[in-house]
């Protein structure tokens, strides 16, 4: 089992939807996660960070953890097409070290 | 607010050539790292620096070499480049990581071995 998994997509929703992404990871010892856009041809872009299970709000962006269930998610309210991006979720393993596993990402394509 | 600025951003090479890419991060953070992105993989941690004369392998060090004499400097060394290195590179930092700080990464080198 990868120690990050997301579904590659591509996600489509169209203009005005929530777009709702999942990550679910396998190491029960992380404490930080992140998510990250990517734009074609661009470098990730931090959106989202969460440390304690629940929901935090950004704006239209939400975060979501559940660290009994090993899951995170990415709710994107009232989406547009300039979301339309690869989403990546990353965590951060290990107490000593500030190294991040990041899953393969999801294709979110937002369609007017 | 320069942040981290990554060079060249395109390098085109040829197998068995040693290829240099450049990494400078003005935040002054502790920690800097190294990725690669291929489809398919996502990203791969190569090598990270927890501070000036410390570095530590990633998931792909192989055919890699880092150092990092001053703190906002992390340079990658291909010492013979072969075809399979031919991939996007990403440079990263972040702060104290007891701040929970999040990486911010560079722009990219795309690099082709030919």
């Amino acid at each position: 089992q990868k120690e990050v998994e997301q579904n590659s997509g591509p996600l489509s929703v169209p203009e005005g939807a929530i777009a709702s992404l999942n990550c679910t990871y396998s190491d029960r010892g992380s404490q930080s996660f992140f998510w990250y856009r990517q734009y074609s041809g661009k470098s990730p872009e931090l959106i989202m960070s969460i440390y304690s299970n629940g929901d935090k709000e950004d704006g239209r962006f939400t975060a979501q953890l559940n660290k009994a269930s090993q899951y995170v998610s990415l709710l994107i309210r009232d989406s547009q097409p300039s979301d339309s991006a690869t989403y990546l979720c990353a965590l951060r393993v290990g107490y000593n070290t500030d190294k991040l596993i990041f899953g393969t990402g999801t294709r979110l394509q937002v369609f007017p | 607010d320069a942040g981290i600025t990554q060079s060249p951003r395109y390098k085109i090479t040829e197998t068995g050539r040693q290829v240099t890419l450049m990494c400078h991060q003005t935040w002054s953070h502790s920690y800097m790292f190294w990725y690669r992105q291929d489809l398919g993989h996502g990203l791969r941690l190569i090598y990270y620096s927890a501070a000036a004369d410390i570095t530590d392998k990633g998931e792909v060090p192989d055919g890699y070499v880092v150092s990092r004499s001053k703190t906002e400097n992390f340079p990658l060394t291909l010492e013979s480049a072969t075809r399979s290195q031919t991939s996007v590179y990403f440079c990263a930092s972040s702060g104290d990581r007891r701040e929970r700080q999040p990486q911010h990464f560079g722009d990219g080198t795309r690099l082709s071995i030919l």
